[in-house]
């Protein structure tokens, strides 16, 4: 069964503690992967597409990349500003997407 | 600014009222979406639009009615809600495969 599943749920960080958030995929015939950073009451936000494994894509203290089976949000010296729920999301059929639970990050000062 | 609009931002409803919620890209994208968003849920796709018709419809119940217009254009009709379809409604659009949401209704059915 074709599915997109994050974690951790929920993850705390002290500022400048590095970690990464999870992303695993079963989705035949890949099209991309997604992250979006969604913050409370607001629609998700675009981050990155990645196509390939093996790719990489850098944005501030974001980096993500590509397994064949999952994806990787690595957020380096994190910032209070980075807490936000991060969403992974695969295409599937014609646009139509598989989206992660999500994992929220709260990062303390 | 994503360049997707969504009005109205909060509403509030009872269970009898009938209202409407919109939504406007100008990104000259081919496919817009409805999608629902639950506390502590996954996002939950309700409608696809593609070139102005209806492509998926994802068994959802009958008091909520799309209407696409035109490409730019996407209407989600509200009637007769329940208290439990209180959530964010997101609008999003997308071309070819990147998806770009819009900032939600937050709704509450009282």
């Amino acid at each position: 069964e074709d599915q997109v599943t994050q974690s951790p749920e929920a993850l705390r960080l002290q500022e400048g503690e590095s970690s990464s958030l999870n992303c695993s995929y079963t989705v035949s015939g890949l099209r991309g992967l997604f992250w979006y950073r969604q913050d409370p009451g607001k629609g998700p936000e675009f981050l990155f597409t990645l196509y390939s494994a093996g790719e990489e894509k850098e944005k501030e203290r974001l980096k993500a990349t590509l397994t064949k089976k999952e994806s990787f949000l690595h957020i380096t010296a994190p910032k209070p500003e980075d807490s936000a729920t991060y969403l992974c999301a695969a295409p599937y059929n014609f646009n139509k997407f598989y989206f992660g639970s999500g994992t929220k990050l709260n990062v303390k000062p | 600014e994503t360049g997707v609009t969504q009005t109205p931002r909060h509403l509030v409803m009872g269970m009898t009222n009938k209202k409407s919620l919109k939504c406007e890209q100008h990104l000259g994208h081919n496919a817009m979406y409805w999608y629902k968003q639950s506390a502590k849920k996954p996002l939950e796709l309700m409608f696809v639009y593609n070139f102005k018709e209806q492509t998926e419809n994802n068994s959802v119940p009958s008091r909520f009615s799309p209407e696409c217009p035109n490409s730019s254009h996407l209407f989600l009709h509200l009637h007769t809600l329940q208290p439990e379809d209180s959530a964010l409604y997101l609008c999003a659009s997308s071309h070819p495969d990147t998806q770009y949401f819009g900032p939600g209704t937050r709704l509450t059915v009282l």
